[in-house]
């Protein structure tokens, strides 16, 4: 257990939907970065929060966004869903920018 | 050329192997991470290097900073350690952002 907490496992949803994922970093890790994995694929950097605040972007589509609560969990909002979205999105955490980051073990979203 | 090289791709081998995977990388990093990719999708954190070895139990990562490549090995292999190994660096001028290599999926047979 890597102490990264997601929710929910799986999700199953509508083209033209919206869903939120939700991530509870480990205890006193101030940084959390989400990742997407399509089907056969590597993982794709989508942003990362740091203590509250945006620090980096990655390949994120418009539709989707994100943020961090002061009580650090974060999540990550998909809207106007398509086909094409669903595929395992990973949430991970670390103390700093700069230290070793932990995994959840990812939310699978299929969209049909 | 991607940034983040793994070799081999595919790897299969027999119970009891020594395991070899590699790394390289061209871009100054602040250090490399590899983790472990389960049939199921979650993912382990293995390893953070910045310089020299570190072992953990049967698995042995090393890092060689001037060559810019990383190894690693998986002493008497099981079938349980079949995954799929993912080299990732944390580059320096990239906002700690991690660079990921496309992964080793190693299938070890009884």
């Amino acid at each position: 257990d890597s102490g990264v907490t997601q929710t929910p496992k799986h999700l199953i949803t509508a083209t033209g939907q919206r869903v939120t994922l939700r991530c509870s970093p480990r205890s006193g890790d101030l940084s959390v970065y989400w990742y997407q994995q399509s089907l056969d694929q590597g993982l794709q950097f989508l942003i990362q929060y740091y203590n509250g605040e945006e620090r980096a972007k990655g390949n994120i589509l418009e539709r989707f966004s994100a943020q961090q609560f002061p009580d650090l969990h974060s999540e990550l909002n998909l809207s106007s869903l398509e086909l094409g979205d669903s595929a395992l999105y990973f949430c991970a955490s670390s103390v700093t920018q700069n230290t070793e980051a932990f995994f959840g073990q990812g939310t699978r979203l299929t969209v049909v | 050329k991607n940034e983040v090289e793994q070799s081999p791709q595919n790897l299969t081998a027999q119970e009891g192997e020594f395991i070899t995977i590699n790394c390289s990388y061209s871009v100054g990093i602040s250090a490399l991470h590899w983790l472990q990719q389960h049939p199921g999708g979650g993912i382990v954190s293995l390893f953070m290097l910045s310089s020299g070895k570190k072992k953990h139990g049967r698995l042995i990562a090393t890092i060689n900073i001037q060559e810019k490549h990383s190894s690693l090995h998986i002493t008497a292999s099981h079938p349980r350690d079949s995954a799929v190994y993912i080299c990732a660096v944390r580059g320096m001028d990239s906002n700690y952002q991690l660079i990921w290599g496309a992964g080793t999926k190693l299938i070890i047979k009884p």
